[in-house]
């Protein structure tokens, strides 16, 4: 069965500076990895995702994530974080074959002015 | 742009009483799901359903629980008789292939059982 830590429950940074939320995955076979991010009063949306190839992905409003397998880590990461990236954020991962996303409890990241 | 969305976005119950939630999936989507949040516990999988039949499910999804798609645009998740412990948020989900691709997410349906 697979299960996802995200280490941090509550990630506070000022604008401008870097943040990088951490995932960790288990699981014995080969896995999905996804970030998904809710912003207050919506729905989880898919941030970035990696299925196979590039090991580094990246979303269209910065953020990036690196896939490593002998960590099994799936850590996201922003250079430079804006107020608007305000949000909670959610590592999750499935196995080929199945439908199942399997979800971490979650990392509010709050950016202060 | 389009979007899944859910009603009511807030239901309160009396535990034993029945429950319906409904979704309308993304039009040209042909993968629907349901996750379930309790509060300040992860985002748990519920069911898949394609091709108007389930295709997983999960241990939760017990005969207490079911799921429809009516009419060809609402995905109902009918909970029989409601319990405490299915207090939550409930979020529908689609997906236009089979859904690991992309899943969009409705905001989601709280659900209150007193």
């Amino acid at each position: 069965a697979q299960s996802v830590t995200q280490l941090d429950s509550q990630v506070p940074v000022f604008e401008e500076a870097p943040v990088e939320l951490r995932c960790n995955y288990s699981s014995s076979v080969s896995v999905y990895l996804f970030w998904y991010v809710q912003y207050p009063n919506q729905g989880l949306q898919l941030l970035l995702k990696y299925l196979s190839g590039s090991t580094l992905v990246e979303s269209i409003n910065g953020f990036e994530a690196e896939f490593n397998k002998s960590q099994t880590s799936f850590h996201l990461r922003k250079p430079s974080v804006h107020i608007s990236d305000t949000a909670e954020y959610f590592c999750a991962v499935s196995r080929s074959g199945s439908e199942k996303l399997v979800f971490g409890k979650g990392t509010k990241l709050t950016v202060n002015p | 742009e389009p979007e899944v969305t859910q009603t009511p976005s807030h239901q309160v119950t009396q535990m034993g009483q029945e429950v319906i939630l409904r979704c309308v999936p993304i039009s040209n989507h042909l993968y629907f799901y349901w996750y379930r949040q309790i509060l300040g516990q992860k985002v748990e999988f519920l069911v898949s359903f394609y091709n108007n039949e389930i295709s997983e499910k999960s241990e939760i999804f017990d005969d207490q629980f079911s799921v429809e798609r009516p009419d060809g645009s609402n995905f109902t998740l009918k909970i029989r008789s409601t319990k405490l412990e299915d207090s939550a948020m409930y979020f529908c989900a689609s997906s236009i292939v089979t859904g690991l691709r992309e899943l969009f997410f409705g905001e989601g349906s709280r659900l209150t059982v007193l």
